[in-house]
């Protein structure tokens, strides 16, 4: 089967950085997605990456191995509007997303 | 560019009646718009894929017949959920894909959402 897994909850202080973890077993892989979702509002665009190594776009960056299977997300300089869920998702052979079921992340003063 | 409009954003209807949401690419054209669900504290589940011209592909438990999907053209998908009931009270949100994009490939873009409260 598909499986992705992420933790399911993390906290942070604000002005810290935070990295949120990754792994997944799909049939193929044609990319990983991660998005942000705010409660109550959809999903928005963060970073996508094929291929092994770090993608850098201002305060996010995202790695990603392929041979292990593994993305993980950064977030630097932490703002409290950064309390968010974050979702990665695996593009799979058959072009399809599937979702990890989402890291709710908390920021604290 | 790349904005997906979603209407109604909320809507409360009596248990049995039937409602329809509408899912638009306003700046581009969508040969395929999908569908999920999520319910609270729960991530995306996705519901049926939809292409433009053709019938939809449902996911695995999903009643076709519950949740009717039409992509009539290049820029609009509607979801109808029928003979609602309670337990379809959840958020249901629609993403698009731009078929021309020379961006991310296969990047989906969402819609806002619509949530359904059914008494």
């Amino acid at each position: 089967g598909q499986n992705i897994d992420q933790p399911t909850e993390m906290t942070a202080t604000e002005g810290a950085i935070v990295q949120i973890n990754c792994t997944y077993q799909t049939s193929g892989f044609n990319g990983l997605f991660w998005y942000q979702q705010h409660a109550g509002e959809a999903p928005t665009f963060l970073s996508y990456n094929v291929l092994d190594g770090l993608e850098e776009k201002g305060r996010f960056s995202s790695f990603l191995s392929r041979s292990k299977g593994y993305s993980y997300l950064l977030l630097k300089e932490l703002q409290m509007k950064d309390s968010a869920s974050y979702l990665c998702a695996v593009l799979d052979s058959n072009y399809q997303l599937i979702w990890g079921a989402g890291t709710k992340l908390i920021i604290k003063p | 560019g790349a904005v997906v409009s979603q209407h109604p954003s909320w809507v409360i209807c009596k248990s049995g009646t039937s409602v329809k949401i509408e899912c638009r690419s306003l700046d581009f054209q969508a040969t395929t718009m999908f569908w999920y669900r999520q319910f609270p504290k729960q991530s995306l589940m996705l519901m049926a894929t939809s292409n433009e011209g053709s019938k939809a592909t449902y996911e695995q438990g999903v009643e076709k017949d519950k949740f009717l999907i039409n992509h009539a053209s290049l820029t609009l998908s509607t979801l109808t959920v029928t003979s609602a009931h309670p337990e379809d009270s959840s958020f249901y949100i629609c993403s698009a894909r731009d078929q021309m994009t020379s961006g991310t490939p296969y990047e989906q873009y969402f819609g806002p959402g619509t949530r359904l409260t059914v008494t």
